[in-house]
């Protein structure tokens, strides 16, 4: 059984950083595609970025482009999102969510918010 | 106007078929497009349901029941959502998305109400 979890999340001042980490167990993680994805309080889910299977390719939305950069380490199971210039609009629950062709499994969240 | 356009909500009984509709924007034919959908259950993150594209090309949700299924509609250039035989657990919010011009696009969602 997939599972993920997600850490790293908490308060921080805008303009700061933070960087979020999903450890993955149990499963062919090197071969998954991994996504983040953002839902702010009471409004609907907004994807972030993606990394695909090698870790060379990767992509983001347009909100967060710029700002924030996603990696992987396939030795640990792990891939991360590091957050820079953090505005109150990223105020969210950050989801790390894996798949081979789309975001089939999801993690619990993390929340991160931002203080203007 | 949004890439991915869904009802805000919809109400149905228990023991209903419920059909969510998710309808791409012009210029953009739903036809060459896989659409995942994705329930979220309040405080809970979102699950996969299933993904669609056509009869060939579909995929089920690991243990996902059979009353939920996809479908497509041509003419209205929309993905469907069908649950059949509506039950109390399946209120929840429902959200399609598709992987479009290298980004993953959500629909606006749908909050589904058994009553």
């Amino acid at each position: 059984e997939v599972q993920l979890v997600e850490s790293g999340g908490g308060l921080v001042q805008a303009g700061g950083s933070l960087r979020l980490s999903c450890t993955a167990s149990a499963f062919s993680f090197r071969t998954y595609e991994l996504n983040w994805v953002r839902q702010a309080p009471g409004k609907g889910l907004e994807w972030v970025s993606y990394i695909s299977d090698s870790g060379y390719v990767a992509y983001y939305g347009v909100s967060v482009r710029g700002r924030f950069t996603t990696t992987r380490d396939n030795a640990k199971n792990s891939f991360y999102l590091q957050m820079n210039s953090l505005r109150a609009e990223d105020t969210a629950v950050y989801y790390c969510a894996v798949g081979t062709s789309s975001p089939d499994y999801w993690g619990q969240g993390t929340l991160v918010t931002v203080s203007s | 106007q949004a890439v991915l356009t869904q009802p805000s909500s919809l109400s149905a009984s228990p023991g209903a078929s419920a059909s969510l509709t998710c309808t791409l924007r012009s210029g953009i034919n739903v036809g060459a497009y896989r659409i995942h959908w994705y329930q979220q259950r309040p405080g809970s993150p979102p699950q996969y349901l299933l993904t669609y594209k056509s009869d060939l090309d579909k995929q089920q949700g690991s243990g996902v029941p059979s009353r939920f299924s996809g479908s497509t509609d041509a003419s209205a250039n929309a993905g469907i959502l069908l649950i059949s035989g509506l039950q109390s657990e399946d209120e929840a919010d429902y959200y399609c998305m598709i992987w479009h011009n290298n980004v993953y696009v959500f629909g606006t969602g749908t909050k589904v109400t058994v009553l």
